[in-house]
């Protein structure tokens, strides 16, 4: 099993929607979570922190299940500048520090 | 404040040179990472630098090697390329963090194109 994985997408929604993505991750040590956002040919930025069960902010919230292993992002009320690749990031077990990112899931919103 | 800044921007090589990246991590971090984006994969770590050591390392070949400054900034070399290192290569810096791990803030990436 891959360290991280992230359905690739693409997911294609209408504006106004909302839209959830899960990450799994196979090292059950990890303590803090990362979701990144990614626009095509940047780098990427930082979207949210989540260092306990989840974390929102504004439109978008990030729970984590410890049980089952996985993480999710939702995102309410989806614009058209969501449009972009979203990268789950949980921390390397022993290896603390190294992030280790997934392949991403790409997020189309069309009007 | 300045963030994490990457040069050169752009550069293209040709099989069998070398290559050196540098980067300059945001102001207050004091460890920088370094990640391979080849298109429409998610960044794959190579390896990270804190005091001047390298600390973790991905599943590079040696040909990837680096190093970090006093001043923490870093530098990335690759020796005999290959067309397959053609790829974004992104520096990342963040903040040793006793309690959690900090999250990593980007340059905007150096594109290398190896011909």
């Amino acid at each position: 099993r891959k360290e991280v994985e992230q359905d690739p997408g693409p997911f294609n929604v209408p504006e106004g929607a909302t839209v959830a993505f899960n990450c799994t991750y196979s090292n059950s040590a990890s303590q803090s979570f990362f979701w990144y956002r990614q626009d095509c040919r940047k780098e990427p930025k930082l979207l949210m922190s989540v260092y306990s069960s989840g974390n929102e902010d504004g439109r978008f919230t990030a729970q984590l299940n410890r049980a089952s292993q996985y993480i999710s992002l939702l995102i309410r009320d989806s614009k058209l500048s969501d449009s972009a690749t979203y990268l789950c990031v949980p921390p390397d077990g022993d290896s603390s520090y190294k992030l280790i990112f997934g392949s991403g899931t790409r997020l189309l919103v069309r009007p | 404040d300045a963030g994490v800044t990457q040069s050169p921007t752009h550069l293209i090589k040709t099989r069998g040179q070398q290559v050196t990246l540098r980067c300059s991590p945001k102001s207050g971090h004091d460890t920088v990472s370094w990640y391979q984006q080849a298109l429409g994969q998610g960044p794959q770590f190579i390896f990270q630098y804190y005091e001047e050591e390298e600390r973790q390392r991905g599943n590079f070949p040696d040909r990837f090697s680096g190093h970090q400054f006093p001043n923490y900034s870093s530098e990335l070399n690759v020796n005999a390329l290959l067309l397959g290192d053609s790829a974004l290569y992104l520096c990342a810096s963040s903040r040793r963090d006793s309690t959690y791990n900090s999250p990593l803030h980007f340059g905007n990436g150096t594109r290398l194109t190896v011909t």
